[in-house]
């Protein structure tokens, strides 16, 4: 099955500084999602990325898809305390989506 | 947008109890569900794939005789921990998909902590 390396696994940072999580795989994707999970809730759905090169920007957040559709990152500008959480990318095959090991973001107000 | 609610959300019992539970779609109709499992600062572990009127697909490593699952309408899927040890103890979490075609977004339930004691 596909599988994704995601580093790092932890990053604390300050209010304010940027955050960048990224995504790697061995194996070409056919797609990538991205989650994030707030201390003690459930994963939410963020964005889908589909085509080779694609950004999307949400606000703050910026998502990118590799042109060789192997790796994917999540960049975070000026950081807020409601970004705290654990960030996952989850390429999705057929049928199941397979979670990367997460990033787990932290803030210093 | 799409609701997927789960079921208890909280489980505290004693060795050897069985406990189910339950995953439903609000206000959508899923042919598929999931159930994952997940370990304190740790990612969500796929256990198994939940298919409307037929057999779940188990993960490798994932005792099926153990983690029983039956998904026996479109909106309903459930999970019963069969003879849970304190090793079970976990955060239990379902998802569906809405639309039927690929790739699209899972929505997730709140989960399940299950404590065995």
């Amino acid at each position: 099955g596909q599988q994704v390396m995601q580093i790092p696994q932890y990053q604390h940072v300050q209010e304010g500084e940027d955050f960048t999580t990224y995504c790697n795989s061995s194996t070409t994707l056919s797609n990538i999602q991205w989650y994030k999970q707030r201390p003690g809730g459930h994963p939410v759905f963020l964005i889908q990325l589909v085509k080779s090169g694609e950004v999307k920007k949400q606000k703050r957040l910026t998502f990118q898809f590799g042109e060789a559709k192997k790796n994917s990152s999540l960049h975070i500008t000026a950081t807020q305390t409601t970004d705290v959480g654990t960030y996952f990318c989850a390429p999705q095959g057929a049928q199941k989506l397979v979670f990367g090991q997460g990033t787990r973001l932290t803030i210093n107000p | 947008g799409a609701v997927v609610s789960q079921h208890p959300s909280w489980v505290i019992c004693k060795s050897g109890t069985s406990v189910k539970i339950e995953c439903r779609s609000l206000d959508f109709q899923a042919t598929t569900m999931f159930w994952y499992r997940q370990f304190p600062k740790q990612s969500l572990m796929l256990m198994a794939t939940s298919n409307e009127g037929s057999k779940a697909t188990y993960e490798q490593g994932v005792e099926k005789d153990k983690f029983l699952i039956n998904h026996a309408s479109l909106t309903l899927s459930t999970l019963t921990v069969t003879s849970a040890h304190p090793e079970d103890s976990s955060f239990y979490i379902c998802s569906a998909r809405t639309g039927g075609g690929l790739p699209g977004p899972q929505h997730f339930g709140d989960g399940t902590r299950l404590s065995i004691l």
